[in-house]
């Protein structure tokens, strides 16, 4: 079954508690992204990567990294973890080169940070 | 900045009846995508839309792009409690840009 998987999907940590959150996908997909989604905001990107060793800021990039040493695999790391991160975080991946890019979102993981 | 935005923010209606929401942007996209995500889950593509005029429709959900690939629009006749959920658009740029949302509820 084609699948985005996150982990872990609930997570509460403290400030300044490094936490990374897993992402992995068997779809071959090139493209892959992590967004976070706040009430009335929508989604909004934090980083993505067109494709292995190739990662770029999105929309909000502070206060997080990323690496892809791996196609399948995109985690999102939080150093130093702050209240202001709390938030809801997907994972995505697509195709590149596809006209319509639809993504396929991972179930998401709820991250407290207190 | 690109900007998309969708309304309303938030709709209740009464199982059976019809409904609009909108996406609008002064920015052209190539193509637009319409999202659904319900509760504990991420948001699932349900269609792409591509060609200015273009209408496509899915099931009880009749989805339209602007002439000028600026706004769209999503229809639903007769709207189901299955129907709830948050709808999101995206536009296609160099990057997909997201609009907050519409969360709809569909009361029995």
């Amino acid at each position: 079954e084609a699948q985005v998987t996150q982990n872990p999907r609930y997570l509460i940590t403290v400030t300044g508690k490094k936490l990374t959150v897993t992402c992995s996908q068997n779809m071959n997909h090139e493209y892959m992204s992590w967004y976070r989604q706040d009430p009335g905001l929508g989604l909004r990107q934090i980083y993505y990567s067109m494709n292995v060793e190739v990662t770029d800021k999105g929309d909000v990039p502070e206060g997080y990294k990323v690496s892809r040493k791996e196609k399948r695999n995109f985690p999102l790391i939080l150093e130093s973890p702050s209240p202001n991160q709390t938030s809801l975080y997907f994972c995505a991946s697509s195709s590149v080169g596809t006209h319509d890019r639809e993504q396929y979102f991972g179930p998401g993981t709820r991250l407290t940070v207190t | 900045t690109q900007l998309l935005e969708q309304s309303p923010q938030f709709l209740s209606i009464q199982e059976g009846e019809n409904l609009t929401v909108y996406c609008n942007s002064s920015s052209v996209f190539s193509s637009l995508q319409w999202y659904r995500q319900e509760p504990g889950e991420g948001p699932v593509l349900l269609v792409t839309v591509v060609t200015g005029g273009e209408v496509k429709k899915l099931k009880r959900l009749t989805f339209q792009f602007g002439d000028a690939r600026k706004d769209s629009s999503l229809h639903i006749t007769a709207a189901q409690p299955g129907d709830t959920g948050l709808y999101l658009c995206a536009g296609a740029h160099y990057q997909l840009i997201w609009g907050a949302g519409t969360k709809l509820i569909i009361k029995p």
